[in-house]
This record gives structure tokens, sequence and C-alpha cells, in this order.
């Protein structure tokens, strides 16, 4: 069964801090992975979408890193924003299943001024 | 920015009874779907729409769940008949292309049955 496991389930930063989140999956084969971010009782927003021929991609303080020989990805933070308090989800896209996605139960993060 | 809509924002029902979740998709998007998250859960397909059929379905999606696109830019949600178990937010998204391309979610509409 095609499964997207996250953790930590949450976490508590210091503004001004940096954090990294850490995604494992066993979906195969799939077409590609994305980090979501998802605000209390909205719709998640996409932060990047990654192949599984690419290994990094940015958008702004997000980097997001995939190693699809182990099946991991991860999210790094850098420099947290009050702002970035928000579940960071990790959402697999099986090959061939288009927008069929499997999400991950996301990582809640706080950030504390 | 385009963006997915969604009404309402919450929805409240007596069990057994039928409700439809409206979604206005991005304009020029070709597919279409719908996933719901029960409290405290992860995200679900349950069901993705393209050329005015279904393209794929979970197997969440039974015989109480129908969709359509009945003009050029709603696209419905209906559950027949409204268990306690269908309380949940329900997300509509949209794509311009089908594979690796973005998804992109409405805010969600929170369905409760009592």
């Amino acid at each position: 069964k095609n499964q997207v496991e996250q953790s930590p389930q949450s976490l508590i930063i210091l503004e001004g801090k940096n954090c990294t989140l850490q995604c494992n999956y066993t979906v195969s084969p799939f077409s590609n992975l994305r980090w979501y971010k998802q605000d209390t009782g909205r719709g998640p927003v996409s932060l990047t979408i990654m192949t599984f021929s690419e290994n990094t991609k940015s958008n702004g303080r997000y980097t997001a890193t995939l190693d699809a020989d182990t099946k991991q990805s991860s999210l790094h933070i850098t420099a947290s924003q009050l702002s970035d308090s928000a579940s960071y989800i990790c959402v697999v896209s099986p090959k061939a299943a288009g927008n069929k996605l499997t999400f991950g139960g996301g990582t809640r993060v706080l950030v504390k001024p | 920015e385009p963006e997915v809509t969604q009404t309402p924002s919450h929805q409240v029902t007596q069990m057994g009874q039928e409700v439809i979740l409206r979604c206005v998709p991005i304009s020029n998007h070709l597919y279409f779907y719908w996933y719901r998250q029960i409290l405290g859960q992860k995200v679900e397909f349950l069901v993705s729409f393209y050329n005015n059929e279904i393209s794929e379905k979970s197997e969440i999606f039974d015989d109480q769940f129908s969709v359509e696109r009945p003009d050029g830019s709603n696209f419905t949600l209906k559950i027949r008949s409204t268990k306690l178990e269908d309380s949940a937010m329900y997300f509509c998204a949209s794509s311009a292309l089908r594979g690796d391309t973005e998804a992109f979610f409405g805010q969600g509409t929170r369905l409760t049955v009592v």
C-alpha cells in the first residue's frame, strides 16, 4: 500500500531559527514529490514539486531535498518567521496517477517569538 | 492571482440529507479533484474529473457520492444521504494538466453532519 510518513509530528522553534522536516514514502514508482503548507482550516498551498530525477529545489526560505534511492525527502526552513507556523505536508504522486495524490500526516510547526 | 473558490465555507446538515458542495476551479484548468480531510487525519483523494467524466476514484467514493460540472465554471460534489462519518473538510482542487503539474486547492468546505 502506498504510504507517506512524516516526522516529527510536531515541533516548536524560536523565530529566526532553522528546522528540518522529514518524509519517508513507499510509493513506487512515483512521478513527483511535493511539499505543501497548510494553515489551520485552510487548503494546502504548494511549496515545491520535485520529480524523481531532482535532488533539491528551493522556494525562498524553503528548501526541499529528495533521495529517490532511499525514498526520503526533507524540507528545510531557514530563518523561521512567525508566519511559518502551519502544518507542512509531504505529498507523493504515484507514476501515471496524475494528481491522485497520497498525503502524509503532516508536521505541525509552531514558531515562537 | 487565480484561485479555486469553494462554497459554502461551512455546511451543517442532518444525517440522511443530501448536500451539494460547490467549487469554481481556475478558469483555464482542465482537471478537477475532490479530496477530504477528516479532523485530525490525512487528506484523502476522492475523485478526479476530466472531459466531463470521472477519470479516477477512490474506495471512499461510493454510490452515495457523485460529481458534476453543470456549466462551464462550477464543479460540484453531491453526497446523497449523509452519514455522521461524512463530517470532514472537503477540498476541491484543479490543475492545468495531468501528471507533473501543480494542483491548486480551494479553502475547503467544512461539512458537519449531525
